[in-house]
């Protein structure tokens, strides 16, 4: 069964600098979508992500952040300037078409020091 | 802005029984979509259930179903026959249809199931 990979699975850095999370989504999927979850606390959304281009964002979502579908697979979070308070699990989302339902890679964990 | 509810923090329940765990939302919508999402301790996101609000019909995914009342815009999710695998976290979310269709999340409620 298709699913939705991330790598790396687990990162750590030094605050302030840059990361890039990638993620594959499921190959025939159009919409894509970043989730961030602080331990302990609830998923929250970030960004989304249709025909190349961002659909929604949410207020946590601010200049330093930035999101790419660099070629036909992949799909990449990138974090310019880390900061302490980004230190959170980072799930990537897909979905084929509109109302269906959105599958979860296992996340990526971040650690920023 | 649509809210997700989740007033149950924590649970347990013994292997073999039923639990339920509660979830309520708010909306002004009318087409909306309704999910239980369960994550163990490896906290991977797993579909558990999904409900559309059009239909009147309770999902059913064999051993979990959901009680869905949309006029009080509450969705809760029962599981039969508990086994020690669906120890986890479980989080219920919202999807309005139209739009970035993103997933609006509850707080979560940590079910344990004891032998």
């Amino acid at each position: 069964e298709p699913e939705v990979t991330q790598t790396p699975s687990h990162q750590v850095t030094q605050m302030g600098q840059e990361v890039i999370l990638r993620c594959v989504p499921i190959s025939n999927h159009l919409y894509f979508y970043w989730y961030r979850q602080i331990l302990g606390q609830k998923v929250e959304f970030l960004v989304s992500f249709y025909n190349n281009e961002i659909s929604e964002k949410s207020e946590i979502f601010d200049d330093q952040f930035s999101v790419e579908r660099p070629d036909g697979s992949n799909f990449t979070l990138k974090i310019r300037s880390t900061k302490l308070e980004d230190s959170a699990m980072y799930f990537c989302a897909s979905r084929r078409e509109s109302r269906e339902t959105q599958y979860f890679g296992p996340g990526t964990r971040l650690l920023v020091l | 802005a649509q809210t997700v509810t989740q007033s149950q923090p924590e649970m347990s329940v013994q292997e073999a029984e039923t639990v339920t765990l509660s979830c309520t939302y708010d909306t002004s919508e009318s087409n909306y979509y309704l999910f239980w999402y369960k994550q163990p301790p490896s906290r991977q996101m797993i579909l558990v259930i999904r409900q559309e609000a059009y239909k009147q019909q309770n999902a059913t995914e064999n051993r979990f179903s959901v009680n869905f009342q949309k006029a009080a815009k509450s969705f809760s999710l029962k599981i039969s026959d508990s086994q020690l695998g669906d120890t986890a976290m479980y989080f219920c979310a919202f999807m309005n249809q139209g739009g970035s269709e993103k997933l609006v999340f509850g707080k979560g409620t940590k079910l344990t199931v004891n032998p």
